[in-house]
């Protein structure tokens, strides 16, 4: 089984804190994604990437970047953390073959409160 | 731009019985896939079930099957014999020529004993 594993459930940071959210897969997946969940909104991505120190802007990337040095590992970094961002984060991975029906796996969620 | 609605926020099913999740979409792509994933309360994303829009014979997954109507860009989640573990909430994506997922707001499921 696909194993998407975030490093933390729950964190509180405080506002102005650069923060790290960190993802790791262990199934050699190409393509990992990084997305908030709001309630109402249902899931948005924030950034993508399809290889090794390759990233794309999803479509609410302002005040977020990423990093991608390995190709199991997938950063989520907050800059400098502001209220607004205060949401559940979830990461995901999937293979790289373009058209395929294969799905995103997921990890379990990072609950982020910025106080 | 694709976008993907799910226009009912709450339903509610018996234990036992048969509840519909609605999705519809919209594209002007000929080929895509569409997915729905459960998210049960505190745990993980986990897919549920997923169809080729290629592909006109509805998909289906033990008590889940889906309505796939192209025409109608709709793609409807059944769930029979609904189970207490069927309680989550569900959400309806779609997935065209790049491998992003839009989507829907999803749906919250409770399920009554």
């Amino acid at each position: 089984d696909v194993k998407v594993t975030q490093s933390s459930r729950y964190l509180v940071k405080r506002t102005g804190e650069k923060v790290f959210l960190e993802c790791v897969q262990d199934m050699d997946h190409e393509n990992m994604f990084w997305y908030r969940q709001d309630p109402g909104l249902g899931l948005r991505l924030i950034y993508f990437s399809y290889d090794v120190k390759m990233k794309e802007k999803g479509d609410i990337p302002e005040g977020y970047s990423v990093s991608r040095e390995k190709k199991e590992r997938f950063s989520l970094i907050l800059e400098s953390a502001s209220t607004n961002q205060t949401s559940m984060y979830l990461c995901a991975s999937s293979p790289a073959q373009s058209g395929s029906n294969q799905p995103q796996h997921f990890g379990d969620g990072t609950r982020l409160s910025i106080l | 731009a694709q976008t993907v609605t799910q226009s009912q926020p709450e339903m509610s099913v018996q234990e036992a019985e048969t509840v519909t999740l609605s999705c519809t979409y919209d594209t002007s792509e000929s080929d895509y896939y569409l997915f729905w994933y459960k998210q049960p309360p505190s745990r993980q994303m986990i897919l549920v079930i997923r169809q080729e829009a290629y592909k006109q014979q509805n998909a289906t997954e033990n008590r889940f099957s889906v309505n796939f109507q192209k025409a109608a860009k709709s793609f409807s989640l059944k769930i029979s014999d609904s189970q207490l573990g069927d309680a989550a909430m569900y959400f309806c994506a779609y997935r065209g020529a790049t491998n992003k997922l839009i989507f829907g707001t999803g749906t919250l499921l409770a399920v009554q004993p």
